[in-house]
C-alpha cells in the first residue's frame, strides 16, 4: 500500500528565503505527483504536476523535481513571499488501485513566510 | 466557468441523521471524487467516479453512498451519520484518473 510522507510537518522563514519542501512515497510505480496548496478554510489548488517520466516541472517561482527510483520530490520555492503561507500537499497517483486509492496524499507541510 | 461547487459549506448533525453532500462540475469532467480530510491524516479517497453511472469504492467508503446519474453532479449520502464522520469533505474533478485535479471548497461536517 503506498503511504506519503511530508517533511516537515510545519515551517517559518522569513520573507525573501528561498526554501525546499519535501515529499517522500513507499512505492516508486506511480503514473504521476503532484503538488497543491491549500489556504486555511479553502480546497487544494494544483500548483505542479510531474509525469513519472519527468525530472522536474517549473512554474513561474516554484520548481517541482522527482527521484522515482528513490521515492521522492522536492518543491523549491525561490524568493518566497507572504503571499506563499499556506499548507502545501503532495500526492501521488499509483500504478496499481488495489487499495481503492487514487491520488495517495501526503499531511502536508504548513508553510508560514514572515514579512 | 464556476469549476468545482459544493453545498452546503457548514453542517452539523445529530448521530443517527442523514444527508447528502452536494458536488457539481461545469468543465465536463469524467472522472469525479470524494475525500475526506482530517487532521494528520492527509485526504482518504471515499468514493470515485470514472463517468456517468459508474462508481467505485475508495479507500475508506463504510458508510457512505454515492450515485453518478449524470457527467455534472456526483453526491455524497451520509446514510446514518456517526462522529467518526466529522470531517471536512472535499470533491474533486479531473478530465482523467491522472490528471490534475480540481477540488470544491469544501464542506465542514460536525456529526454530534
Amino acid at each position: 500500500k503506498q503511504e506519503v510522507t511530508q517533511i516537515p510537518a510545519a515551517l517559518s522563514v522569513p520573507e525573501g528565503e528561498n526554501l525546499v519542501l519535501n515529499c517522500s512515497f513507499t512505492d516508486s510505480a506511480i503514473y504521476n505527483l503532484q503538488w497543491f496548496r491549500q489556504d486555511p478554510g479553502k480546497g487544494l489548488t494544483s500548483l505542479l504536476l510531474i509525469q513519472s517520466s519527468q525530472r522536474e516541472q517549473t512554474s513561474g517561482r516554484l520548481n517541482a523535481s522527482l527521484d522515482k527510483s528513490s521515492g521522492r520530490s522536492t518543491l523549491y520555492i525561490a524568493a518566497s513571499q507572504p503571499g506563499d503561507s499556506a499548507t502545501y500537499l503532495c500526492a501521488v497517483k499509483p500504478f496499481w488501485n488495489n487499495y481503492g486509492q487514487n491520488f495517495v496524499f501526503g499531511p502536508g507541510t504548513r508553510l508560514s513566510v514572515l514579512p | 466557468n464556476a469549476g468545482v461547487t459544493q453545498t452546503p459549506k457548514f453542517q452539523v448533525l445529530k448521530t443517527g441523521q442523514s444527508m447528502t453532500l452536494q458536488c457539481a462540475q461545469d468543465m465536463n469532467h469524467e472522472y469525479m471524487s470524494w475525500y475526506r480530510q482530517d487532521p494528520g491524516m492527509g485526504l482518504r479517497l471515499i468514493h470515485y467516479s470514472v463517468g456517468a453511472g459508474i462508481t467505485d469504492q475508495g479507500e475508506v467508503p463504510n458508510g457512505y453512498n454515492v450515485s453518478r446519474s449524470t457527467t455534472e453532479d456526483f453526491p455524497l449520502r451520509l446514510l446514518s451519520a456517526a462522529p467518526s464522520q466529522t470531517s471536512v469533505y472535499f470533491c474533486a474533478s479531473s478530465n482523467n484518473g491522472a490528471a490534475t485535479q480540481y477540488f470544491g471548497p469544501g464542506t465542514r461536517l460536525t456529526v454530534l
